[in-house]
């Protein structure tokens, strides 16, 4: 059972908007930097997100993250089918000194 | 171009040990904390732990998970991170990731099955 709590999947159509929740506590999300990672079927994690809301560079700004209080959103805008793939949030924990990871959503662009 | 390369993995029988490297190049290994993080077999990320770089001390974090069987250790002469893995269980069969930092940059990762 991970720390943090992600839907199992979401699905959306081409060209549509999906957003991915994150939730958390005041341990992790609450006070500390929350990331996310795309994960292609087959491949290693790659950075969408980093420090709640930037985009590392490369990362189309379909990709947006927003924090608010103890949960995060990941936003993906005009979805491609080569979207489809495993989403993970992840953060620092600083009452188990450990990162955590959400369980990750998978997400199918119908 | 930033390069972690995973190297090591194996099939092992419970209770052996093995030792994971990361082989990195392009940027200053030694200005870097570097991360494990493995995937069971159909399942999501799971962090194994970091080394701070030597201005923070050089110190590893392990998850309460692995803790007690597992170091994390850095050369930094040679740009590698190691992971080293004690008392193996069927449990620990999976992809381990090698990550800069925070997760920025990712190895493509390397197997590792316990299995008798």
């Amino acid at each position: 059972q991970s720390v943090l709590t992600q839907p199992p999947s979401v699905s959306a159509a081409p060209g549509q908007k999906v957003t991915i929740s994150c939730s958390g506590s005041s341990s992790n999300i609450g006070n500390n930097y929350v990331s996310w990672y795309q994960q292609l079927p087959g491949t290693a994690p790659k950075l969408l997100i980093y420090d709640n809301n930037k985009r590392p560079s490369g990362i189309p700004d379909r990709f947006s993250g927003s924090r608010s209080g103890t949960s995060a959103t990941l936003g993906i805008t005009g979805l491609q089918t080569g979207d489809e793939a495993d989403y993970y949030c992840g953060t620092w924990d600083s009452s188990l000194s450990a990162r955590v990871f959400g369980g990750g959503t998978k997400l199918t662009v119908l | 171009e930033v390069q972690l390369v995973e190297s090591g993995g194996d099939l092992v029988q419970p209770g052996r040990s093995l030792r994971l490297s990361c082989t990195t190049s392009g940027f200053i290994f030694s200005d870097y904390a570097m991360s494990w993080v493995r995937q069971a077999p159909g399942k999501g990320l799971e962090w194994v732990g970091f080394i701070r770089n030597k201005a923070y001390g050089g110190t590893p974090e392990y998850a309460a998970s692995v803790k007690g069987r597992i170091t994390i250790s850095r050369d930094d002469s040679k740009s590698i991170a190691y992971l080293h893995m004690n008392s193996l269980k069927t449990e620990d069969t999976a992809v381990y990731y090698c990550v800069r930092s925070n997760g920025d940059y990712w190895g493509q990762g390397t197997l590792v099955t316990v299995s008798s």
